[in-house]
């Protein structure tokens, strides 16, 4: 089965909303995750990546936080725009499978003005 | 700065043909990375290589091989189609590979060649 999912496959907010998507994973021998964000004909486009020694780590307009006892990954998106409409993806890396990344299915992020 | 390129950007073919797509790293990247991305799959982790050299390989039948050259450019070749390999085919690359032991950094998409099998 897939160790990386996202609870919702798809999400709608208003542009100016804090858009939050979720991620939960299983391996907790997993050491390194990132989001990326795909809009539609492109490929993935890195957003934000955290080790597992941390839990919250800040970019621009993002926020990734991690929570281990839960294996539990989050993506916020402070004051979501149009722009932002894509397909979400979380990934992990684990030990075990060496150079490859897992990758959960997405969230697909609808803003609408 | 050039992006990671692949080509051809669409393909069509027909069941038993067999498929070359090709990727032409960031300049100075020595990691290329193939993934399979499908709706109902997902992303899915075909193979990784580095100088040359297959580091890693996903759960893909032998159908599934590929190749680097000397100049980190990377190939990847699907015999005998089927019906279920069509797909949006992403390479990515990144300065180095995971094996050295960096597990940060970016992994640069390039915007994948759609295969289509008749």
């Amino acid at each position: 089965g897939e160790s990386v999912g996202l609870h919702l496959p798809t999400l709608s907010v208003q542009e100016g909303d804090n858009s939050i998507i979720n991620c939960a994973y299983s391996n907790s021998a997993s050491d390194y995750f990132i989001w990326y964000k795909q809009e539609s004909g492109k490929g993935p486009q890195f957003i934000i990546d955290i080790r597992s020694n941390m839990d919250k780590r800040q970019g621009q307009r993002v926020t990734v936080l991690l929570n281990k006892t839960v294996k539990h990954l989050s993506l916020q998106i402070a004051a979501t725009q149009p722009g932002d409409s894509a397909v979400y993806f979380c990934a992990e890396k684990k030990e075990q499978a060496g150079t490859a990344l897992i990758f959960g299915k997405g969230t697909t992020l609808s803003v609408s003005s | 700065k050039a992006g990671v390129t692949q080509t051809p950007r669409y393909l069509i073919k027909t069941r038993g043909q067999q498929v070359t797509l090709s990727c032409s790293p960031i300049s100075g990247h020595r990691s290329v990375s193939w993934y399979q991305q499908t709706p109902g799959q997902g992303l899915q982790f075909l193979f990784e290589y580095f100088s040359e050299t297959q580091r890693n390989k996903g759960n893909f039948p032998g159908r599934f091989s590929g190749r680097q050259f000397s100049n980190s450019r990377s190939e990847m070749n699907v015999s005998t189609l089927e019906l279920g390999d069509s797909a949006l085919y992403l390479c990515a690359s990144r300065p180095h590979s995971w094996i050295l032991g960096i597990a940060t950094g970016e992994l640069f998409f390039g915007e994948g060649s759609r295969l289509t099998v008749l």
